[in-house]
């Protein structure tokens, strides 16, 4: 079992659509996670940190399940310039330096 | 956005030479990592540093080299280039192990 796990999409969904994507970690002691934008050719860049209680920032939202060891992220209200891949990443337990990137999930916002 | 850049942005070389990526913060972050992103492939630690002189390998390690004489400087070398080399890299840097990782514009290497 892969220790980050995303589905690739794409998900192709029309501006105004509300769509969610999941990302499965492997290991239960795992400690922080995050989600990352990525737009094609570029940089991946922070799109929000995932906390225990969840976090919203607009129209993102992005929630930690611990017991059933996934991450979700939720984008309401979707744009055209919310085509991306997103990326799922998760640290593992304190006091190592690796960071365990997903592979992405690919939206495609259309007009 | 993170003060990071990275140089050159986009290299071909022959196989066989050696090459030399630059990352340069403003950050003053003490964290700095090296990744190559590949199709099908999530991104993957090459090396990583946790302060001046302080460096240890990631999980794909092999052929490449790092220094690390300042904080704001990380550089990754390709001792001997391959075709299997060429990959997007990106340096990234961080204030704690754990904490949100910020990356630069990446470098985009092909090897012929």
């Amino acid at each position: 079992r892969k220790e980050v796990e995303q589905d690739p999409g794409p998900f192709n969904v029309p501006e105004g659509a509300t769509v969610a994507f999941n990302c499965t970690y492997s290991n239960s002691a795992s400690q922080s996670f995050f989600w990352y934008r990525q737009d094609c050719r570029k940089e991946p860049k922070l799109l929000m940190s995932v906390y225990s209680s969840g976090n919203e920032d607009g129209r993102f939202t992005a929630q930690l399940n611990r017991a059933s060891q996934y991450i979700s992220l939720l984008i309401r209200d979707s744009k055209l310039s919310d085509s991306a891949t997103y990326l799922c990443v998760v640290t593992p337990p304190t006091g190592t330096y690796k960071y365990i990137f997903g592979t992405g999930t690919r939206l495609k916002v259309l007009a | 956005d993170a003060g990071i850049t990275q140089s050159p942005r986009h290299k071909v070389t022959e196989t066989g030479t050696p090459v030399t990526l630059r990352c340069h913060q403003t950050e003053n972050h003490r964290y700095m990592y090296w990744y190559r992103q590949d199709p099908g492939h999530g991104l993957r630690l090459i090396h990583y540093s946790y302060g001046v002189k302080d460096t240890d390998k990631g999980e794909v390690s092999d052929g490449y080299s790092v220094s690390r004489s300042k904080t704001e400087d990380f550089l990754l070398t390709l001792e001997s280039a391959t075709s299997s080399q060429t990959s997007v890299y990106f340096c990234a840097i961080s204030d704690g192990t754990g904490l949100e990782q910020y990356f630069g514009p990446g470098t985009r290497l092909t090897v012929t």
